[in-house]
């Protein structure tokens, strides 16, 4: 069955970098992009960016350009999120969600369980 | 890009239909037909339930259905039922090609 497997659980200090994978399984992964979407404690759900598995463009949210980058392996049907100069603020879990479509439209159908990212000194 | 608007709570008795209102702009919601729904329930990821404002993707009841009018987009459930209750979030394609979500709706079954 199509599924993304997330890696685990992160701790980090502030100003570190942290990079989460996402592993997917059950379809060809060069068929539809990859969503990242992270969700802090207690709140809603905060758009990342996209990344197209077919030739790696993405798209970034504005608040976030500078300090995110998204990639993707293709040979392992795996993409990253990296994300740097972590403040207290990055503490959320992470998400990837796989897009609907090859081409982006914002909408996504399989999400991973996602990866709590702990940011404290 | 400002958050999509939601009511924060929504309540119903089993049974009962309800409705969730998502409220942004021409340049999300309105110009495009590329509203999602999500339902989440606690310490879980998001499922998606409807896509492209009305289609609910396969294994999704047909209790849920979604609908757009100007600026906001509507998630209506019928026949709720215990296992309903959940937090509720739409998202929507935007014109800078990005993703907006609303703030997210917390329903409960009485």
């Amino acid at each position: 069955q199509v599924q993304l497997v997330q890696s685990g659980a992160e701790v980090k200090k502030p100003g570190a970098s942290v990079k989460v994978s996402c592993k997917a399984s059950g379809y060809t992964f060069t068929t539809y992009g990859i969503n990242w979407v992270r969700q802090a404690p207690g709140q809603g759900l905060e758009w990342m960016g996209w990344i197209s598995t077919y030739n790696g463009n993405t798209n970034y949210a504005q608040r976030l350009q500078g300090r995110v980058t998204m990639t993707t392996d293709t040979s392992t049907s795996t993409a990253y999120m990296d994300l740097r100069s972590l403040r207290s603020d990055d503490t959320a879990v992470y998400y990837c969600a796989r897009g609907r479509m090859r081409y982006f439209d914002g909408s996504t159908d399989v999400w991973g369980k996602g990866t709590t990212v702990t940011v404290s000194s | 890009q400002s958050a999509l608007t939601q009511p924060a709570s929504v309540s119903g008795s089993p049974g009962q239909s309800i409705t969730i209102s998502c409220t942004g702009t021409s340049s999300d919601v309105g110009g495009y037909n590329y509203v999602s729904w999500y339902q989440q329930h606690p310490g879980k990821a998001p499922k998606l339930m409807i896509y492209d404002v009305s289609n609910r993707p396969s294994g999704v009841s047909n209790r849920f259905s979604g609908s757009k009018s100007g600026n906001t987009a509507s998630l209506t459930i019928s026949g709720l039922q215990a296992e309903d209750e959940a937090d509720y979030y739409c998202g929507s394609y935007t014109s800078s090609n990005t993703v907006v979500f609303g703030g997210g709706t917390k329903l409960t079954v009485l």
